[in-house]
């Protein structure tokens, strides 16, 4: 178990520029999750998958965002034509759906998003 | 809606006192909260859980509350460390929703 893995860890582009962000979940975590952080504030959801199923999302996912998990394990996270108001971390995290609920979600060190 | 309001930071104390992070959340029915740590460079780690009324989380020296009469969560450690500094998330998710709901989040530095 080599925990929630993320990459690349920072990105740097200029506003108009996609961006396509990488989360490898913990082998057998069916349940995967995205989050934004902007600084100082705390994570606010964005979407969840179940298997390769995107299951909610959160209006704050607008339509330059999109997010895949094509075989149910690695998720992709696409941001079009990126804004200056796109900066953040972004984190992905995993749980499995036997036993324990949200208390067993484990989170990966984020995407740190600067766009200029 | 659901939301969760934390003391504001950073803090900044001594190695050896006692600690205190104000938590209060609004929601509906009988929410579960979370405390979440952040390490530098890490990613976000449970600290302690409460999933129902008068119960009380606790994890390396910490504890917390579930006050359902004042809609509260307050963070407490008796005396804390320096390896203690990070930022501490007060969270909180509805009976049967999948997200987390975070505060802002709390910097709190322990000097030796």
């Amino acid at each position: 178990d080599t925990g929630v893995s993320q990459n690349p860890r920072h990105k740097i582009t200029k506003r108009g520029q996609n961006v396509t962000f990488r989360c490898d979940p913990i082998s057998e975590h069916n349940r995967l999750y995205w989050y934004r952080q902007t600084l100082g504030q705390g994570p606010e959801f964005l979407t969840y998958f179940q298997n390769e199923a995107q299951l909610e999302k959160s209006r704050l996912l607008s339509d330059r965002f999109s997010a895949e998990r094509p075989k149910g394990s690695f998720s992709t996270l696409e941001i079009q034509r990126t804004e200056q108001g796109d900066s953040a971390m972004y984190l992905c995290a995993s749980r499995s759906i036997r036993g324990a609920g949200l208390e067993k979600l484990f989170f990966g060190s984020g995407t740190q998003l600067s766009v200029l | 809606g659901n939301s969760v309001t934390q003391m504001e930071g950073p803090v900044t104390l001594s190695e050896e006192a006692f600690l205190t992070i104000n938590c209060t959340y609004t929601a509906t029915g009988y929410p579960s909260l979370f405390w979440y740590v952040q390490y530098p460079g890490e990613g976000l780690q449970l600290l302690l859980k409460a999933t129902k009324a008068d119960d009380k989380g606790s994890n390396k020296g910490f504890e917390a509350t579930y006050r359902k009469e004042t809609t509260s969560f307050h963070l407490e450690k008796g005396s804390v460390q320096v390896s203690d500094s990070a930022v501490y998330f007060c969270a909180l998710s509805s009976q049967g929703a999948q997200k987390l709901v975070f505060g802002q989040g709390t910097r709190l530095t322990i000097n030796p």
